[in-house]
């Protein structure tokens, strides 16, 4: 079992629909999460970390489930920009290097 | 702001020459990654270093070195480059633990 798994996409939606993507991860004892974001043939920028009580920033929402090993992003009230590699990111255990997922591609239609 | 420098945004290189590529820090972080990003694969992790001389394996070490000789800079060497070396090479250090990792911009890297 890969030790971070999201769905590839690519996600095609239209301007103003709300859309979630999920990132499963292999090791239960994983301590902190992530969710970057890459635009094309950029380097990958933080969008937000994943605490137990979920984050919220505006239009975006990401959520842990602990007990399923999976967290979530939602985006609400896609817009064009928002088109872009959303990489989940895992902490597997202490001082190891985060652990990437190979990203979901989300693309907003006008 | 975290800044984080690769010395070369593209760069081309014949088979069989030494490639160094550079990074650099400015916000005297112990712990620095090299990554290598190809299509379908994601982000794979070459070497890392948590301190001035220490160096780590990552997933991919092989045809790869590093060098680690001052605590704000973090080479990655191709001792004989060749063709599946072609990649795009990201640079990162790691920043607080709200903002993990902080990248570089990128080095593409096309070996002929």
């Amino acid at each position: 079992r890969k030790e971070v798994e999201q769905d590839p996409g690519p996600f095609n939606v239209p301007e103003g629909a709300t859309v979630a993507f999920n990132c499963t991860y292999s090791n239960s004892a994983s301590q902190s999460f992530f969710w970057y974001r890459q635009d094309c043939r950029k380097e990958p920028k933080l969008l937000m970390s994943v605490y137990s009580s979920g984050n919220e920033d505006g239009r975006f929402t990401a959520q842990l489930n602990r007990a399923s090993q999976y967290i979530s992003l939602l985006i609400r009230d896609s817009k064009l920009s928002d088109s872009a590699t959303y990489l989940c990111v895992v902490n597997m255990q202490g001082n190891t290097p985060l652990v990437f997922g190979k990203g979901t591609r989300l693309s907003v239609i006008a | 702001d975290v800044k984080v420098t690769q010395s070369s945004r593209y760069l081309v290189k014949r088979t069989g020459e030494k490639v160094f590529l550079e990074c650099v820090q400015d916000m005297d972080h112990e712990n620095m990654f090299w990554y290598r990003q190809d299509p379908g694969l994601g982000l794979r992790l070459i070497y890392f270093s948590y301190d001035v001389k220490m160096k780590e394996k990552g997933d991919i070490p092989e045809g790869y070195s590093v060098s680690r000789e001052k605590k704000e800079r973090f080479s990655l060497i191709l001792e004989s480059a060749s063709t599946n070396q072609t990649s795009m090479y990201l640079c990162a250090i790691e920043g607080t633990v709200n903002s993990p990792l902080h990248f570089g911009n990128g080095t593409r890297l096309t070996v002929t």
